[in-house]
């Protein structure tokens, strides 16, 4: 079946440096691939996505590169500010037409000043 | 445009006892989803909706736990008895159409003492 591995951390960065939040994935076929992100008291939002092999999805500074033949989707910004201190998950979609989301454990990242 | 609301945001009840969770998603998304994350586990898919047809039910985890989307509008999930194993976050989203983007809510968090 579907599965993601990611980091657990906590990951502890000083504001302005760089960020990398491995993730690695097992799914049949070519599903797409997404990060979340959740902020202090708030739901899951969509942070980017990825939808075939070699796509970069990007937003808010974020990167993501869909690898096929490493299986990684890699989330990564160059510059971390205080307020991107949230808990990231890497998740992988179905095939069936809806949003059946497999999702990573989460990385929670804490920026500091 | 509101977002998913979800109610309660915290409950705390002891085993054996019943709770119902809420769920209001955003309006026009025919497409409602459960989902529940137990402490230090990945966010696992429970269930999907399309109105008020249950679609995919396999990750229920089993038969104390119960969905209604009655009318296709808002949903309620029940646990009846609830375990201690059920604590966790419940996570409701929407989307529009089957592929579109995840709309989560903010979760509700059951401890079952």
């Amino acid at each position: 079946g579907n599965s993601v591995t990611q980091m657990e951390g906590p990951v502890t960065l000083s504001e302005e440096a760089f960020l990398t939040i491995n993730c690695t994935y097992t799914a049949t076929g070519y599903p797409s691939l997404f990060w979340y992100v959740q902020y202090p008291g708030e739901g899951l939002q969509l942070l980017l996505k990825a939808t075939k092999a070699d796509d970069k999805g990007s937003n808010k500074g974020f990167e993501a590169t869909y690898r096929k033949e490493t299986t990684s989707f890699h989330l990564e910004k160059g510059s971390v500010q205080v307020s991107d201190s949230a808990v990231y998950f890497c998740a992988l979609g179905n095939s069936g037409g809806y949003q059946k989301v497999t999702f990573g454990i989460g990385t929670k990242l804490q920026v500091i000043p | 445009e509101a977002g998913v609301t979800q109610f309660p945001s915290h409950s705390v009840i002891e085993k054996g006892q019943t709770v119902t969770l809420r769920c209001d998603p955003i309006s026009g998304h025919d497409n409602l989803y459960w989902y529940r994350r137990v402490m230090g586990k990945e966010i696992k898919f429970l269930l999907h909706f399309v109105k008020e047809s249950k679609q995919d039910e396999s990750g229920m985890p089993n038969n104390r736990f119960l969905a209604e989307r009655t009318g296709g509008t808002y949903s309620t999930l029940k646990v009846q008895p609830a375990e201690l194993e059920d604590s966790g976050v419940y996570f409701c989203a929407s989307s529009q159409a089957g592929n579109s983007p995840l709309h989560f809510g903010n979760g509700t968090r059951l401890t079952v003492t």
